[in-house]
């Protein structure tokens, strides 16, 4: 099936510092990728659409300029959180629409693992 | 837009019971549900999904329905067994060309099964 990576995995750091966060879809290419947050124990808020070639959408209340997305390739989608603030902590997880593994299903969403970010 | 309710936000069973969870959603126009488990930590991985032109599917002791009318659907595990303990998640969305349609979410259920 399709795989979504991400990377780092856990990030510490200082407020005031800038983080990218690395979405790769591994062995499917994917035009669109899609940028979620998670707090504890709630739902995924998606924060914008990335889509390769081109501007990314952003949902409504995120900051285009304070979370940069570059989705420079087909298979590469990067978030930079910048000038990071602890209300920034949070859990950030890319997705990928692709094929699905799961029988008879496609179109389906292929999340990378998550990204740990807490800021200091 | 498209939003999605999910009840309950948190269900506990005893193991060897069946679970239900319940979403609704408001635009017509949806035609993909997918249901995602995730456990803590991990990432949303999909156990199920359903499009429109089908009432119900069922895959070993999961199985999802869709009633279109109403706009619900639900999941429904049966046999409930510990490792089945984490958070799941509804998705309603419109399945487009090139799969660059966007999932509107529901909040979350947190599923605990007790031993």
């Amino acid at each position: 099936g399709a795989v979504v990576s991400q990377h780092p995995s856990r990030v510490i750091c200082k407020s005031g510092t800038s983080v990218k966060i690395e979405c790769r879809s591994l062995d499917f290419q994917a035009t669109t990728m899609f940028w979620y947050r998670q707090f504890p124990k709630k739902s995924l808020m998606l924060m914008a659409t990335s889509n390769e070639g081109s501007k990314a959408t952003y949902e409504q209340g995120v900051e285009k300029d304070k979370f940069l997305i570059n989705h420079a390739s087909l298979t590469l989608s990067t978030l930079t959180v910048t000038s990071a603030h602890p209300e920034d902590s949070s859990f950030y997880i890319c997705s990928a629409p692709g094929l699905a593994a799961y029988p008879s299903s496609t179109d389906t969403q292929y999340f990378g693992p998550g990204t740990r970010l807490t800021v200091l | 837009g498209e939003n999605v309710e999910q009840h309950p936000s948190t269900l506990s069973v005893q193991e060897g019971d069946s679970a239900v969870i319940k979403c609704t959603y408001s635009d017509s126009a949806s035609n993909y549900f997918p249901w995602y488990k995730q456990e803590l930590g991990k990432r949303p991985q999909l156990i199920i999904d359903i499009r429109s032109n089908v009432g119900e599917k069922k895959d070993q002791r999961i199985a999802v329905t869709l009633n279109k009318t109403a706009k619900h659907f639900s999941l429904h595990i049966t046999e409930t067994q510990p490792e089945d303990s984490a958070v799941y998640f509804c998705a309603a969305s419109r399945s487009g060309s090139g799969g660059s349609y966007i999932p509107t979410f529901g909040r979350g259920t947190s599923l605990i099964v007790h031993p």
